[in-house]
């Protein structure tokens, strides 16, 4: 077991709606990472959060869009979902969002979208 | 641009043999991290092992080994005493100081044959 929470493990949905992934991080962890993997992009970073504030962008669609709560927890919510947006969706944590003599990222088990 | 190259789709080993995955990987940063994954059939991501760019020695967690080549860019890991448990998918993985972004590769698929 990671420490990291995601829920819910899976999701499935029609196109053209709206979902939000939720991601509890390991206790003390400030930075937050979102990564989506399907099978023809294969692993991409979508956005990083560091207590609270956005820290990196990646190859995040505008339809998408995270934040960080004040208890460090994070949600990503998908918009105006399209067939391609099916994936499974991670979430890291890390200590404290910099990169540090021992930063390692420690991954939830993801949450299982299907868009249909 | 960081770019991370696994050439292998696919390996396979005997249970109880060494086996080595290959990458490579692209970097205009100085100072990294250099990981490996591992993605078995639960698709939990595991982190098996690290390696920080500025180390010259290669890290080793149990069974597991990496050989860092850093002019080469090459960052391989070698399994030893292969047991039914490691098969899985394995992702390289960089992450350059200051950019704080994880970047993998396609991945190697593992399999143990028993």
């Amino acid at each position: 077991d990671s420490g990291v929470t995601q829920t819910p493990k899976h999701l499935i949905t029609a196109t053209g709606q709206r979902v939000t992934l939720r991601c509890s991080p390991r206790s003390g962890d400030l930075s937050v990472y979102w990564y989506q993997q399907s099978l023809d992009q294969g692993l991409q970073f979508l956005i990083q959060y560091y207590n609270g504030e956005e820290r990196a962008k990646g190859n995040i669609l505008e339809r998408f869009s995270a934040q960080q709560f004040p208890d460090l927890h994070s949600e990503l919510n998908l918009s105006s979902l399209e067939l391609g947006d099916s994936a499974l969706y991670f979430c890291a944590s890390s200590g404290n969002g910099y990169t540090a003599t021992n930063e390692k990222l420690f991954f939830g088990s993801g949450t299982q979208l299907s868009v249909l | 641009a960081q770019t991370v190259t696994q050439s292998q789709p696919e390996m396979s080993v005997q249970e109880a043999e060494t086996v080595t995955l290959s990458c490579t990987y692209d970097t205009s940063e100085s100072d990294y991290y250099l990981f490996w994954y591992k993605q078995p059939p639960s698709r939990q991501m595991i982190l098996v092992i690290r390696q920080e760019a500025y180390k010259q020695q290669n890290a080793t967690e149990n069974r597991f080994s990496v050989n860092f080549q850093k002019a080469a860019k090459s960052f391989s890991l070698k399994i030893s005493d292969s047991q039914l448990g490691d098969a899985a998918m394995y992702f390289c993985a960089s992450f350059p100081f200051g950019n704080e972004k994880l970047t993998f590769g396609t991945g190697t698929r593992l399999t143990i044959i028993p």
